[in-house]
C-alpha cells in the first residue's frame, strides 16, 4: 500500500496567516492527490483533486501543488471557517489511502 | 446536485454482521462508481472499497475477506456488509461518489453526513 505522510499533524495559526501543510507519499503518485477539509462532526469535503485543480466553489484562497512524492496544500489567508482538520488521499493505486490528517487550530 | 444518505443499525454485536445501506438523489446512479470510507473516532480516514452498478467491485485488500459490496440500481442505493465484527470496526461510516478525471484520476465527491456504527455487546 501506498503510505501518506502529513506534516504538522496540528498547527496553530491566525486569521490571516499564509500557512502550508505538506503530504509526502512513499512512492511517486505523479499528481494522482487529492485534499479534503473535514470539520468537527461533519463528513469530509473535497478542496482539491489532481494535486492542484480546486473544486468547482472552493475559494481562491486554496492552492495545491507538487508531482511525484511531494505535495503541499497553502492557504493565502486563513480565514475562521478554514480552521478544520485537512487530509490529502492518494488515487493512484487500490487501495487507496489517505494521510493522517493535519489539524488547523487558531 | 447528488445527496447521499447512509442507513442502518448503530450498533452491532462482535461477530455479526454490520450492514448499512446508502441511497442516492438526485443523480444518474449507473453513470458512476460508489463507494465507502470509515473513520474510527478521533482517529483518519480508512477507503473499504466501491462498486459500479453492473456490481463490478474494488476492496481494501485490509476487509476483503469479510466484506460485500453490492448495488440495487432499480432504487438508486448500494450496500456495505462486513461480516465478523469486532470492536476495531467501530466508526463513522461514510458514502461517496466516485469521480473520475482525467487519466484515471479519481476522487470522492460529495459524501453522505456518516453514520456511527457501534461494535459492542
Amino acid at each position: 500500500d501506498i503510505q501518506m505522510t502529513q506534516s504538522p499533524s496540528s498547527l496553530s495559526a491566525s486569521v490571516g496567516d499564509r500557512v502550508t501543510i505538506t503530504c509526502r507519499a512513499s512512492l511517486s503518485i505523479s499528481t494522482y492527490l487529492n485534499w479534503y477539509q473535514q470539520t468537527p462532526g461533519k463528513a469530509p469535503k473535497l478542496l482539491i483533486y489532481g494535486a492542484s485543480t480546486l473544486q468547482s466553489g472552493v475559494p481562491s484562497r486554496f492552492s495545491g501543488s507538487g508531482s511525484g512524492t511531494d505535495f503541499t496544500l497553502t492557504f493565502s489567508s486563513l480565514q475562521p471557517e478554514d480552521f478544520a482538520t485537512y487530509f490529502c488521499q492518494q488515487s493512484y493505486s487500490s487501495p487507496f489511502t489517505f494521510g493522517q490528517g493535519t489539524k488547523l487550530e487558531i | 446536485q447528488v445527496q447521499l444518505q447512509e442507513s442502518g443499525p448503530g450498533l452491532v454485536k462482535p461477530s455479526e454482521t454490520l450492514s448499512l445501506t446508502c441511497t442516492v438523489s438526485g443523480d444518474a446512479f449507473s453513470k458512476y462508481y460508489w463507494t465507502w470510507i470509515r473513520q474510527p473516532p478521533g482517529r483518519g480516514l480508512e477507503w473499504i472499497g466501491y462498486v459500479y452498478h453492473t456490481g463490478s467491485t474494488n476492496y481494501n485488500p485490509s476487509l476483503k475477506s469479510r466484506l460485500t459490496l453490492s448495488v440495487d440500481p432499480s432504487s438508486n442505493q448500494f450496500s456495505l456488509n462486513l461480516s465478523s465484527v469486532t470492536a476495531a470496526d467501530t466508526a463513522v461510516y461514510y458514502c461517496a461518489r466516485v469521480v473520475f478525471g482525467e487519466s484515471s484520476k479519481n476522487w470522492f465527491d460529495p459524501w453522505g453526513q456518516g453514520a456511527l456504527v457501534t461494535v459492542s455487546s
